[in-house]
This record gives C-alpha cells, sequence and structure tokens, in this order.
C-alpha cells in the first residue's frame, strides 16, 4: 500500500513565523501535491511537483513556497505564517506516465495560526 | 479550467438504503473521474475511478456512471452501513493542471 506520511498532525505556530510542513512518501511516485481544505470550499491546490526540483503553481500559491531536494519528499513553507492560513493542510502523491492518476493522501497537517 | 459541482452537501440515509451523489464539470475535455472518500480524522481515500471511455464501474457495493455527453457523473452506493458515513468527493481531470474537486458531500448512514 501507498504511504504518505506527514510529519505533523497538530502545529501551533504564530503570526509572522516561518512554517515548515513536511511529507513523505514510499512508493515511488513522480508527483507530489500540496492541498488546502476548509469548510465550504473543498480541496484547493497550493502547489505540485512532476519531478525532484520541479515545481508547478496551483490555484492559490500566494503567501506558500514548496520544495522538493529529493524525489519521496516535498516541503511546503508558509514564509511569513497569517491567521488566514490556519487550515487543514494534505499532501498527496501520485504515479507518473501524466497527472490523471490516481493520488494518494496523507492524514493531514491540522495548523493553527494564532 | 475545470469546474466541477457536487450535490447534494449532505445526505442522510436509512442502513440498507442506496446513496447516490451526482457531480457535473464543465470541460469536455475531461477524461479522468475518481471518487474519495474521507473518514474524520483522515485524509481522502480513493474508492472507485473511472476513465472516459467507459460508461460504468463497479465494485462491489459501489458503482460509478459517468455521461459524457451531459458532462455529469454519479457515485451509487447499494446497502449501505454505518461505516459508508464520511464526507465523499468526486474530482475531474481535464488536462490543463491536475484534479479539480467538488466540494464534498456529508453522508450520514442512520442504522
Amino acid at each position: 500500500d501507498v504511504k504518505v506520511t506527514q510529519s505533523s498532525r497538530y502545529l501551533v505556530k504564530r503570526t509572522g513565523e516561518k512554517v515548515f510542513l513536511e511529507c513523505v512518501q514510499d512508493m515511488d511516485h513522480e508527483n507530489m501535491f500540496w492541498y488546502r481544505q476548509d469548510p465550504g470550499l473543498g480541496l484547493r491546490l497550493i502547489y505540485f511537483s512532476y519531478d525532484v526540483k520541479m515545481k508547478e503553481k496551483g490555484d492559490i500559491p500566494e503567501g506558500y513556497s514548496v520544495s522538493r531536494e529529493k524525489k519521496e519528499r516535498f516541503s511546503l513553507i508558509l514564509e511569513s505564517a497569517s491567521t488566514n492560513q490556519t487550515s487543514m493542510y494534505l499532501c498527496a502523491s501520485s504515479p507518473g506516465g501524466g497527472l490523471n492518476q490516481p493520488q494518494h493522501f496523507g492524514d493531514g497537517t491540522r495548523l493553527s495560526i494564532l | 479550467g475545470e469546474n466541477v459541482e457536487q450535490h447534494p452537501s449532505t445526505l442522510s440515509v436509512q442502513e440498507g438504503d442506496s446513496a447516490v451523489i451526482k457531480c457535473t464539470y464543465s470541460d469536455s475535455a475531461s477524461n479522468y473521474f475518481p471518487w474519495y472518500k474521507q473518514e474524520l480524522g483522515k485524509g481522502p481515500q480513493l474508492i472507485i475511478d473511472i476513465r472516459s471511455n467507459v460508461g460504468e464501474k463497479k465494485d462491489q457495493r459501489i458503482a460509478v456512471t459517468l455521461n459524457k455527453t451531459a458532462k455529469h457523473f454519479s457515485l451509487h452506493i447499494t446497502e449501505t452501513q454505518p461505516e459508508d458515513s464520511a464526507v465523499y468527493f468526486c474530482a475531474a481531470f481535464s488536462g490543463y493542471s491536475t484534479l479539480t474537486f467538488g466540494k464534498g458531500t456529508m453522508l450520514l448512514v442512520s442504522p
């Protein structure tokens, strides 16, 4: 089974801090994704990566950056955390052969910015 | 870009009844349609998917149907059980970016 592991289930940070969310997958997948999930808004794509050191903006990239130095690891960075970034963050991965492949999700990080 | 509408937002059924969740999409070029189930405190889990060259797919009590002409697809759950209670998301892939998700349906199955 594909395992996508997010380093923290819950995280509390302060406004203005630089925040790192880590995600690791164990299935040698080419593609990795970061979403945020908010009530009534569903899942919104922040960034995705289709290869090491490659990244593409999703629908809501403002205030975020990402890093993919190794194939199995994809990090989401909040450069200067703000209260409107309080949310559930979900990481996913999918195999190569195009982006129309099943995505496998981690269990999420619930981030609170105070 | 792609736009996915999902209905209903909440659905309550009695155990043993069937449940149907419907999604419509806007881009006729969309060719991949997965469904995800999200239980409380967990990430979404893929339960079934269908590609545009197929009209229907079944897996035990779960089935998905696709109508390309009308640009809609549906999830059918038969003989519902309390453990089917969760939030269900549909999604569509149109080739412009990645998956576009619907806003979710909360399914509650009462014993």
